[in-house]
């Protein structure tokens, strides 16, 4: 089955900093998602990017398709952005296959 | 903006007791889906259910498990006899469209532990 691997698995900025996570999948993919999972356990949705750049306040994300990865960006970072990013990738069928995520931590 | 709901939003219960999950979907939502975290791991999907069948299911999802939309709106999972390590975060998604073609909404999930 499919690969999805983020790098880095744990990350400490300190607020204000930028930051870039990725996610290399090792095949051809219908969909990728950005989650954030906050420190209560929910699962927030960042992005559907299958394909292209998008951008949502401080954040924005670029999936490069043909080269099977994708980046999210963090400007600017802020103590509410802890959590853990994870990527989820659908290949055509019904199930989504997720990341192990990468854990971040902003220091005020 | 419309959201998926979970409850209960944590559920003790003694191991060999029978626990059902429950979840609203999204109105216009066809496709559900349920998906499991246990603690510090990466989301692991169970089951993918559209048009009152399964269409897809992983390995984890054995007999013990089972999945129905009793009455149209809610969308349940239902563990027959619990383990311990069935002890984790359990998530309902729904999206409009399959196969990846839409996003999948994730509800704020149901913390199962497993005594």
């Amino acid at each position: 089955g499919i690969q999805v691997e983020q790098s880095p698995p744990d990350l400490i900025l300190q607020e204000g900093a930028n930051s870039t996570l990725r996610c290399n999948f090792s095949d051809s993919v219908n969909n990728l998602q950005w989650f954030h999972q906050n420190p209560w356990g929910q699962l927030i949705n960042l992005f559907y990017i299958p394909s292209g750049t998008k951008q949502n306040g401080r954040l924005s994300a670029t999936t490069v398709a043909t080269e099977r990865y994708s980046l999210l960006y963090i400007s600017s970072s802020q103590t509410t952005d802890s959590g853990v990013y994870f990527c989820a990738v659908n290949t055509g069928g019904f199930k989504t296959i997720f990341g192990a995520g990468t854990r971040l931590f902003v220091k005020a | 903006e419309p959201e998926v709901t979970q409850t209960p939003s944590h559920q003790v219960t003694q191991m060999g007791q029978e626990v059902i999950l429950r979840c609203v979907p999204i109105s216009n939502h066809l496709y559900f889906y349920w998906y499991r975290q246990i603690l510090g791991q990466k989301v692991e999907f169970l089951v993918s259910f559209y048009n009152n069948e399964i269409s897809e299911k992983s390995e984890i999802f054995d007999d013990q498990f089972s999945v129905e939309r009793p009455d149209g709106s809610n969308f349940t999972l239902k563990i027959r006899s619990t383990k311990l390590e069935d002890s984790a975060m359990y998530f309902c998604a729904t999206s409009r469209l399959d196969r990846g073609k839409d996003t999948q909404y994730f509800g704020p999930g149901t913390r199962l532990t497993v005594l």
